[in-house]
């Protein structure tokens, strides 16, 4: 069945580096990919998403690529910020199953002042 | 536009009592999900109502049920309650329609089972 398998953290930067999360998936049909993050205490927020091959989803700096040849969609932002330490997830929907929705394991990440 | 909302914020039960979640929708979405996310296992699909049936289904016990009325709001609800049941439970609403997948949390409901 359909997966995401996202990089383990946690992920420990300081503040103004760059950050790569790395997340690949399996699918039959023809997903969309999403990012989300979690705040501490709070629900999960769309981050940003792609609903086909080489589309670039983008938001608050933060981008992502759809890569089908790899069957990746990794994040990445070029300076982090105190205010970005969260749990980013990986997800995917499948609209050949109804937008089952599947979510990667989550990775924490922690930025030092 | 209204958020996702869910009630009650914060619920402690014993073992062996029942339980019931609310969520309510963004207007004119009428696809709820529910998701159960604990430290060990991370997020785990329980259910997914559209248009008041049953769509998807995860791996969970007959104990987890749940429904939705015409308004979509829906409700969970957690029978016999075990100690492992405690988790952050989170709704989650949609169009429900193919081209626009997009899901969209609520705060989710803390469930403590003593």
């Amino acid at each position: 069945g359909d997966s995401v398998t996202q990089m383990e953290g946690p992920v420990t930067l300081s503040e103004e580096a760059f950050l790569t999360i790395n997340c690949t998936y399996t699918a039959t049909g023809y997903p969309s990919l999403f990012w989300y993050v979690q705040y501490p205490g709070e629900g999960l927020q769309l981050l940003l998403k792609a609903t086909k091959a080489d589309d670039k989803g983008s938001n608050k700096g933060f981008e992502a690529t759809y890569r089908k040849e790899t069957t990746s969609f990794h994040l990445e932002k070029g300076s982090v910020q105190v205010s970005d330490s969260a749990v980013y997830f990986c997800a995917l929907s499948d609209r050949g199953n109804n937008n089952d929705m599947r979510f990667g394991a989550g990775t924490r990440l922690t930025v030092k002042p | 536009k209204a958020g996702v909302t869910q009630t009650p914020r914060y619920l402690i039960k014993t073992r062996g009592q029942q339980v019931t979640l609310s969520c309510s929708p963004i207007s004119g979405h009428r696809s709820v999900s529910w998701y159960q996310q604990t430290p060990g296992q991370g997020l785990q699909f329980l259910f997914e109502y559209f248009s008041e049936t049953q769509r998807n289904k995860g791996n969970f016990p007959g104990r987890f049920s749940g429904r939705q009325f015409s308004n979509s709001r829906s409700e969970m609800n957690v029978s016999t309650l075990e100690l492992g049941d405690s988790a952050l439970y989170l709704c989650a609403s949609s169009t429900g329609l193919e081209f626009s997948p997009e899901q969209f949390f609520g705060p989710g409901t803390r469930l403590t089972v003593l």
